[in-house]
């Protein structure tokens, strides 16, 4: 059950330059569209989120883009600093009483001073 | 900044002994949820809970698996009769309500181990 998928495990990126970090999802009916982020032996942290109204959003470094049409998002991080590198984990919910997430695999982020 | 708090960080059982995970959520937030993450896997729904029941749960939440919130800060997650494949990360989770309420904020996680 592959609904949201993130086909990338890793990413390297030079401090101060972009990261892009993609995500794939599968089922229509998701409405709501999550970033987390991850540090080892941490619980995921809220970054940012996107309505299906929407095709962008952004907060500081942080924007989300959607693309509905190809059941595409991805996270742009400007400038890249070494404190991002962690996991980045894309998460989808459907319009409901209950909310729940469904999470991708993770994308290692390594940030390079 | 208010956050979820889980205890405790780490648990170790024999299999077939019962645990209790616990669970602070954000105060004022109405919607409360169970994941798991197994070492090296994806983070997996387990259930969710509103108004005082659940709203939904996964094919993982078995009979074996109960929540409850015992009082007005406290949310719990039982295991009657932990089995190895039980070894996962526990996050509790917490959201608001409205729009807000898919901004689902996460516990720092217990780590549970059974043997």
């Amino acid at each position: 059950d592959q609904q949201v998928k993130q086909n990338s495990p890793s990413l390297s990126v030079q401090e101060g330059r972009i990261s892009i970090l993609n995500c794939d999802y599968t089922n229509s009916m998701f409405d709501y569209f999550l970033w987390y982020k991850k540090y080892p032996a941490e619980g995921p942290t809220f970054l940012i989120s996107i309505s299906s109204i929407k095709d962008k959003n952004e907060d500081g470094r942080f924007t989300v883009f959607l693309n509905k049409s190809a059941k595409h998002l991805s996270l742009h991080i400007v400038p890249s600093q070494p404190g991002d590198s962690a996991v980045y984990f894309c998460a989808a919910s459907a319009d409901g009483a209950t909310n729940k997430l469904i999470f991708g695999t993770g994308t290692l982020l390594a940030v390079q001073p | 900044e208010p956050e979820v708090t889980q205890t405790p960080s780490h648990q170790v059982t024999q299999m077939g002994q019962e645990v209790i995970l616990r669970c602070v959520p954000i105060s004022n937030h109405l919607y409360f949820y169970w994941y798991r993450q197994i070492l090296g896997q994806k983070v997996e729904f387990l259930v969710s809970f509103y108004n005082n029941e659940i709203s939904e749960k996964s094919e993982i939440f078995d009979d074996q698996f109960s929540v409850e919130r015992p009082d007005g800060s406290n949310f719990t997650l039982k295991i009657r009769s932990t089995k190895l494949e039980d070894s996962a990360m526990y996050f509790c989770a917490s959201s608001g309500q409205g729009r807000v309420s898919y901004e689902q904020y996460f516990g720092p996680g217990t780590r549970l181990t059974v043997t």
